[in-house]
């Protein structure tokens, strides 16, 4: 079954603990994304991937560091996360045509609280 | 900038009716819209896209867009609304400078009663 997976769906920690969110693709996608969801803000990209070893930041990406050594893994590393961080994250792929991502299958969220 | 403005924190209609969920946009250059779905615990699912052509677009479930550059509006539309189409909506928009970016309205609540 083609699909995004996170790992892991909900974690609560502490300020300042180093964190990472882990995200896979299984349908051989270029490009990858992380997003976040906030109430009234709808999704904000933190970070995107247009292939192996190539990232960029997105709208809101401090805080936030990605890494992309392997086409299938884009894991989110939060290196001291803080209660500003507290959020629901979404990592996302679609295949490149034309020079340009197309549609996002997404993964199932990562509900994120930190204390 | 670009963005996307979803005007409705929430949209109710009635099982049968048709049902429009608004959208609007604002980028300098050539709009590149989707549509997507958001059920409870689940990652948003792509409903449809607007590229280029045709104003009126098709897309699964039923749903439909149109495109309307005059208005720089790109709402989603169905005929005949379902219980289970009941979900949270967004619109998103590719930044038309940089092909890699994506920017989402803060999205729709569309309840259908039966």
């Amino acid at each position: 079954e083609a699909q995004v997976t996170q790992n892991p769906r909900y974690l609560i920690t502490v300020t300042g603990k180093k964190l990472t969110v882990t995200c896979s693709q299984n349908m051989n996608h270029e490009y990858m994304s992380w997003y976040r969801q906030d109430p009234g803000l709808g999704l904000r990209q933190i970070y995107y991937s247009m292939n192996v070893e190539v990232t960029d930041k997105g709208d809101v990406p401090e805080g936030y560091k990605v890494s992309r050594k392997e086409k299938r893994n884009f894991p989110l590393i939060l290196e001291s996360p803080s209660p500003n961080q507290t959020s629901l994250y979404f990592c996302a792929s679609s295949f490149w045509k034309g020079g340009t991502p197309h549609e996002q299958y997404f993964g199932p969220g990562t509900r994120l609280t930190v204390t | 900038a670009q963005s996307v403005a979803q005007p409705e924190d929430q949209v109710n209609v009635a099982e049968g009716n048709p049902l429009t969920v608004k959208c609007t946009y604002s980028v300098s250059g050539n709009p590149y819209l989707f549509w997507y779905v958001q059920y409870p615990n689940r990652g948003l699912q792509f409903l449809l896209k607007y590229i280029t052509g045709d104003n009126l677009v098709k897309g699964s479930y039923g749903f439909e867009a149109e495109f309307n550059k005059s208005q720089t509006s790109f709402h989603l539309k169905k005929p005949s609304a379902l219980v289970s189409d009941s979900a949270l909506y967004f619109c998103a928009v590719r930044d038309p400078h940089n092909f890699n970016k994506f920017y989402f309205g803060s999205g729709t609540k569309l309840n259908v009663k039966p």
